[in-house]
């Protein structure tokens, strides 16, 4: 059964760091790609960039472009998403999803919850 | 930048029709833009339903079909239930990366 479970919820502090996770199992990690979507409070999805754990190719979206950073440890089957600095905007519900090829998006992480607050 | 349009709301009674449609500011949507839809109840992550255009999920309803209209990805549910209310969202694929429609919340009603 294919699952991607995330890291739990984090609070954080204006200028904090913060790398947060999504661990794959039920199928082969290196064969797909995990893109990274966000979610901030009642609003819609937005696409950051995506990741193929097999060669680390990666691609960002031009809004997300050097405010995040996209990473996978293949030997721990285990997709990141990082920021050097928050920002309060950055509070945000932020969810995993496994895409197959170029075109198919099917299963997603449960979401984690960050919230930055002063 | 682009953007991709969806209608912000929807009513459809138990039972009936209904078409929600996504747009591109780039021009029309075709079968190259991969469309994927999902759907998303409070306080759970999306569900993914249909991808390249009209292609269901395993666990998707057949009540569910996907398809091109006029320029547009389409999704259209045919005999609504309940527990079809819920925010969907289309996303299309541009060359490697993906934008997501603004989604457009779906009251049955």
């Amino acid at each position: 059964e294919v699952q991607l479970v995330q890291s739990g919820a984090e609070v954080k502090k204006p200028g904090e760091s913060l790398k947060i996770s999504c661990e794959a199992s039920g199928y082969t990690f290196t064969n797909s790609w995990i893109a990274w979507v966000r979610q901030m409070p009642g609003k819609g999805l937005e696409w950051m960039g995506i990741i193929y754990p097999g060669d680390s190719d990666i691609r960002y979206s031009p809004s997300f472009q050097g405010q995040v950073t996209i990473s996978a440890d293949k030997s721990i089957n285990t997709a990141y998403l990082q920021w050097s600095s928050l920002k309060a905007s950055d509070t945000a519900t932020y969810y995993c999803a496994r895409r197959v090829g170029t075109n198919l998006f099917d299963y997603w992480g449960q979401g984690t919850l960050v919230s930055v607050s002063s | 930048q682009t953007v991709v349009t969806q209608e912000p709301s929807l009513t459809v009674s138990p039972g009936g029709t209904v078409t929600l449609t996504c747009a591109s500011s780039t021009g029309a949507v075709t079968s190259g833009n991969d469309p994927n839809w999902f759907q998303q109840k409070p306080g759970q992550p999306p569900r993914a339903l249909i991808f390249s255009t009209n292609n269901k999920h395993s666990w998707t309803p057949a009540r569910f079909s996907g398809f091109l209209l006029g320029g547009k990805a389409a999704l259209t549910l045919s005999g609504v239930q309940p527990e079809d209310e819920a925010d969907y969202y289309c996303l299309l694929s541009y060359g490697g990366t993906h934008v997501f429609g603004g989604g457009t919340k779906l009251t049955v009603l």
